[in-house]
């Protein structure tokens, strides 16, 4: 596609409930990255995959949380057991190489809501 | 850890007026750092990407600058509009890490 793509936009989820956020990146793109904007909040990063490469989990606040990136392309990002405090807008960029000055291209967003 | 800060929070400026965001960052080893704006309820846009090595960059009416050695950014935004109202949001990439590092944006507001 011509961008980044995210779903579903909106998601509202009962408490303890899994659920699964998708990302399709730019075609051709290596890098993809997860981030989490709460209300009133800055972005707050997630997790970042390159290529091959093992992915960088730092961000990913707890064990609740995992993503997976199939084929070098397709991503998912998976909340186990949901809480209220995980209700956000998450965001997934990519960019075709990391490091030396690439643009990074985010989708529109999954609003999760957890009632 | 990156620490990036912008400034001012908030700016309600009158159509028409120039006006510069600002962005500073705590560790000067950035491989670039990148505009964004965020309408509400949107995705994040890129704006301009400036490189390590560059000083500035320019799109239409818009124009960043990028010095290093004192951690700062600058956002310019000439004959403002309407339409510029936005969160304006900066991102820079370390050396020693791949994540965009975030500021809290500016959210700017342009009067008729």
């Amino acid at each position: 596609g011509a961008g980044v793509s995210q779903s579903p936009s909106n998601k509202v989820t009962e408490k303890g409930k899994d659920v699964e956020l998708r990302c399709d990146p730019i075609s051709g793109h290596t890098a993809l990255y997860w981030y989490r904007q709460s209300l009133g909040q800055g972005l707050e990063f997630l997790i970042y995959f390159q290529g091959n490469s093992a992915p960088d989990k730092s961000g990913l606040p707890s064990d609740r949380f995992s993503a997976e990136r199939t084929g070098g392309s397709v991503s998912t990002l998976t909340i186990q057991r949901t809480q209220q405090e995980d209700s956000a807008v998450y965001l997934c960029a990519s960019s075709a190489r990391t490091g030396t000055g690439t643009e990074a291209f985010f989708g529109q967003g999954t609003r999760l809501t957890v009632v | 850890k990156q620490e990036v800060t912008q400034i001012p929070a908030a700016l309600s400026v009158p159509e028409g007026e120039n006006l510069v965001l600002n962005c500073s960052f705590t560790d000067s080893a950035i491989y670039n750092l990148q505009w964004f704006r965020q309408d509400p309820g949107k995705g994040l846009t890129s704006l301009l990407l400036i490189q390590s090595s560059q000083r500035e960059q320019t799109s239409g009416r818009l124009n960043a600058s990028l010095d290093k050695s004192s951690g700062r950014s600058t956002l310019y935004i000439a004959a403002s509009q309407p339409g510029d109202s936005a969160t304006y949001l900066c991102a820079v990439t370390t050396n020693s890490g791949y994540a965009l590092n975030f500021g809290k944006g500016t959210s700017l507001l342009v009067t008729p």
